[in-house]
């Protein structure tokens, strides 16, 4: 198993377009979360997954973000309509579901122009 | 949304040094960790504490829950060049189905040969 993957690692878009990130957690992890990180800011959570099931969704998920995991393996992330407060380093992390030790993947960085 | 209270912001030591770094917070939490990001990647799981007053030990460094179960200290003895980087701590909480895991404001390390 090689971790958790996120595509595409970087993401330039003009303003108002829509972008989509793949992540694939470790394979045997049923639990799957989303954090946004700004620069000189820890991660914030944004939503997390059982299997195919989301859970938790924080504020911070306004209407333009959604978030799926159809089979329980991958997930997307989709921002509509794309506002450069929208750019950040967009992180996905993977746990079992007793562990409270995240794996995380190297994120995908967005910059709306 | 809520983050930890992380300090020193940022250290610069000399090689060879220890270093000694904590987290604060308002709120209890159920299990305190410890993470190390480098530029452009995520987070990496250095530590997990899950006993009020556990004091536990990954080869150099060493991390403490703290007894109010409200802080957590990390401490890195004999730093060297690669422990550069930033060291996250969060904290995870979960009751009557409501689940919490925030991240802290980071303290960023650099270390002088």
């Amino acid at each position: 198993d090689t971790g958790v993957s996120q595509n595409p690692r970087h993401k330039i878009t003009k303003r108002g377009q829509n972008v989509t990130f793949r992540c694939d957690p470790i394979s045997e992890h049923n639990r799957l979360y989303w954090y946004r990180q700004t620069l000189g800011q820890g991660p914030e959570f944004l939503t997390y997954f059982q299997n195919e099931a989301q859970l938790e969704k924080s504020r911070l998920l306004s209407d333009r973000f959604s978030a799926e995991r159809p089979k329980g393996s991958f997930s997307t992330l989709e921002i509509q309509r794309t506002e450069q407060g929208d750019s950040a380093m967009y992180l996905c992390a993977s746990s079992p579901t007793v562990s409270r030790g995240y794996t995380f993947g190297s994120g995908t960085r967005l910059t709306v122009v | 949304g809520q983050q930890l209270n992380q300090s020193p912001q940022s250290m610069f030591i000399q090689e060879g040094e220890d270093v000694s770094m904590n987290c604060t917070s308002s709120s209890i939490f159920n299990t305190w960790l410890w993470y190390k990001q480098d530029p452009g990647e995520g987070p990496v799981l250095l530590i997990a504490l899950y006993k009020a007053g556990e004091l536990t030990s990954n080869g150099r460094l060493t991390a403490q829950f703290g007894i109010t179960r409200k802080d957590s200290f990390l401490n890195i003895s004999a730093s060297i060049p690669s422990d550069v980087g930033i060291y996250f701590c969060a904290a995870y909480l979960s009751t009557s189905g409501t689940y919490k895991y925030i991240f802290g404001t980071g303290t960023r390390l650099k270390v002088l040969a």
